[in-house]
């Protein structure tokens, strides 16, 4: 089983369209939960990290459900912008911010 | 926010060559830089850990003869590739620790060796 999975993609959405990633890991050890962004031949940005809790930020909501080592992202309203590939990042080792595995990324197209 | 540079952006070489690439954190100071590489289509796979002052901790599966890695302030790493090869041709990102829970990651370095 390969340390984090992601929907494969892509997903082809109209503006406005509310879209939703998800994510699993294997290493029940983790500690650490992000989604990254990247654009085309560019570097990760991160977009937000994630927790326990549930997390949300403007239109972005993130959960974590570690029970079933599962990550999600939920997009609302898309805008054009949002058009990029998204990553799910865990960190292999509990407590520790390096050693981030990152999954293949989904990819997001917003349409007109 | 924390800004990583990195140099060049993109770098053609000839097979055989060794190209260096460097990492910078520009206003802050990283302890542990991260060596990324993206092939095309592929996750960012890291390749080793470097850490100022001491050895650098490569990821099974990575030379470390062949990928020279030097981190000898707290502002600037460098990768080395030796002996670059075709398959050697990929993505190349650093990261750098921040203060925060998070990585500040560079812009990368596009090598293709020809």
């Amino acid at each position: 089983r390969k340390e984090v999975e992601q929907d494969p993609g892509p997903f082809n959405v109209p503006e406005g369209a509310t879209v939703a990633f998800n994510c699993t890991y294997s290493n029940s050890a983790s500690q650490s939960f992000f989604w990254y962004r990247q654009d085309c031949r560019k570097e990760p940005k991160l977009l937000m990290s994630v927790y326990s809790s549930g997390n949300e930020d403007g239109r972005f909501t993130a959960q974590l459900n570690r029970a079933s080592q599962y990550i999600s992202l939920l997009i609302r309203d898309s805008k054009l912008s949002d058009s990029a590939t998204y990553l799910c990042v865990v960190n292999r080792r509990g407590g520790s911010q390096g050693n981030l595995i990152f999954g293949k990324g989904t990819k997001l197209s917003v349409k007109p | 926010g924390a800004v990583v540079s990195q140099h060049p952006s993109r770098v053609i070489c000839k097979s055989g060559t060794s190209v260096k690439i460097e990492c910078r954190s520009l206003d802050f100071q990283a302890t542990t830089m991260f060596w990324y590489r993206q092939f095309p289509k592929k996750s960012l796979m890291l390749m080793a850990t470097s850490n100022e002052g001491s050895k650098a901790t490569y990821e099974q599966g990575v030379e470390k003869d062949k990928f020279l890695i030097n981190h000898a302030s707290l502002t600037l790493s460098t990768l080395t590739v030796t002996s670059a090869h075709p398959e050697d041709s990929s993505f190349y990102i650093c990261s750098a620790d921040g203060l925060s829970e998070t990585q500040y990651f560079g812009p990368g370095t596009r090598l293709l060796v020809l």
